[in-house]
């Protein structure tokens, strides 16, 4: 069964902590993708590897980090120097290439608690 | 850098009735345009895309799109709404030169019945 896996679908943060949310596809995608989503903002893109051992910020890159040491996982940390971690947090890959469509998993919903 | 408007937040339609939901776009080059629609606490779910050629573009569910490039703008439509078609529907644009996919900010579309 192909596609998207994120966990956990839902995490709680204390104040100050460090936490990493996971995403891995089986679907040979080169490209992968980290979006925040908040109410009436959209999707902002975070950070995206076009290949393994690469990528890149996107806008709303300060306090997250990644990696992107397998094809398959593009795992997603929230530090403690993001100020307003609490949304819905949105993974994605596609083939490489402009006219490919970006493909999604089912999200991960952070609280700050 | 390219960008999306979705210049509505909400579209309210009746059932049976025909819906259009607005795009426009900003890219450097030629645009790749996607259209997704999310429900609820989910993932983003892939509906069509324009690359190239015919500027009508037909996709899931019923739904097609029109591409102006006059008027840089990708609007959603569908000839006869369906209750089940209410849901947020978002925008997409990337560029021929890189592989950063951006967003509008959505527009939620509500049918009646």
């Amino acid at each position: 069964d192909g596609g998207i896996t994120q966990s956990p679908k839902y995490l709680f943060r204390k104040e100050g902590q460090n936490v990493t949310l996971s995403c891995e596809q089986n679907l040979n995608h080169d490209a992968m993708y980290w979006y925040r989503q908040d109410p009436g903002q959209g999707l902002r893109l975070i950070y995206y590897s076009q290949i393994v051992n690469d990528f890149q910020k996107g806008d709303i890159a300060e306090g997250y980090s990644v990696s992107r040491e397998k094809k398959e996982s593009f795992p997603l940390t929230v530090t403690s120097a993001q100020k307003n971690p609490t949304a819905f947090y949105l993974c994605a890959s596609s083939r490489t290439g402009g006219s490919s469509e970006a493909f999604f998993g089912q999200g991960t919903r952070l609280t700050v608690v | 850098a390219q960008s999306v408007a979705q210049p509505e937040d909400q579209v309210n339609v009746a059932e049976g009735n025909p819906l259009t939901v607005k795009c426009t776009y900003s890219v450097s080059g030629n645009p790749y345009l996607f259209w997704y629609v999310q429900y609820p606490n989910r993932g983003l779910q892939f509906l069509l895309k324009y690359i190239t050629g015919d500027n009508l573009v037909k996709g899931s569910y019923g739904f097609e799109a029109e591409f102006n490039k006059s008027q840089t703008s990708f609007h959603l439509k569908k000839p006869s709404a369906l209750v089940s078609d209410s849901a947020l529907y978002f925008c997409a644009v990337r560029d021929s030169y890189g592989n950063k996919l951006v967003f509008g900010a959505g527009t939620i579309l509500r049918v009646k019945s």
